[in-house]
């Protein structure tokens, strides 16, 4: 069995400040890990993704985020923050089950609000 | 590659109509999944299919969805009778094996 929980439904933080986006999961076997952005009224798309190699991971507009087996965690952050990243954040687990097939499974979501 | 296609974009129907939703994955993707969202609920998994072939349909609320993909390049979503509680973005998303999914632009489905 595989889970995402992602801390934090509503975060806010100011234009400039670091962003924290927290991402816990839990896998059985060795996952990949993804974030992913939704912007309104559009669909998800890939900010960044963990496949086994690299443990700090760069992403498009100056996300990154760091696997840490030790604290099964995936947080993404971002030094300082822009308007343009208020947006909904979703992680994500994706790993083969007993079938063979690869599940994938998303987190609730968090919603990021920028102030100016 | 034009992305994940879905059609319509939006649709309006009244409550017992049939509806159908469309996507055109990713051409060599093997993977896809059919996602519904709305602000109670958040993003659901209704049901994923790998290499044509249901894997995994228990997100399906009830009998009156069904999904069907009949080749590689097309899969449908189908409601009926349509209630108004289906009102919802629906998502389809493709992936290669060991990638990231890719999503579709999403279809906003009104039942009035």
């Amino acid at each position: 069995a595989q889970s995402v929980t992602q801390l934090g439904s509503h975060v806010s933080v100011s234009e400039g400040a670091l962003v924290l986006l927290r991402c816990n999961y839990s896998s059985s076997v060795p996952p990949y890990l993804f974030w992913y952005v939704q912007y309104p009224n559009q669909g998800l798309q890939l900010l960044l993704k963990y496949t086994s190699a690299a443990t700090l991971v760069k992403g498009i507009n100056g996300f990154e985020a760091e696997f840490k087996k030790s604290e099964t965690s995936f947080h993404l952050t971002k030094p300082s923050a822009h308007m343009s990243d208020a947006a909904e954040y979703f992680c994500a687990v994706s790993a083969y089950n007993s079938g063979g097939y690869q599940k994938v499974t998303f987190g609730t979501g968090t919603k990021l609000q920028v102030i100016p | 590659d034009a992305g994940v296609i879905q059609s319509p974009r939006h649709e309006v129907t009244e409550m017992g109509q049939e509806v159908t939703l469309r996507c055109k994955p990713i051409s060599g993707h093997d993977y896809l999944f059919w996602y519904r969202q709305t602000m109670m609920r958040g993003l659901e998994l209704l049901i994923y299919f790998n290499n044509n072939v249901p894997i995994d349909d228990s997100g399906m609320p009830e009998d009156r969805f069904s999904a069907k993909m009949p080749n590689a390049s097309f899969s449908t979503l189908k409601i009926q009778p349509s209630e108004p509680r289906d009102s919802a973005v629906y998502f389809c998303a493709s992936k290669l094996t060991s990638g990231e999914q890719f999503f579709g632009p999403g279809t906003r489905l009104t039942v009035l």
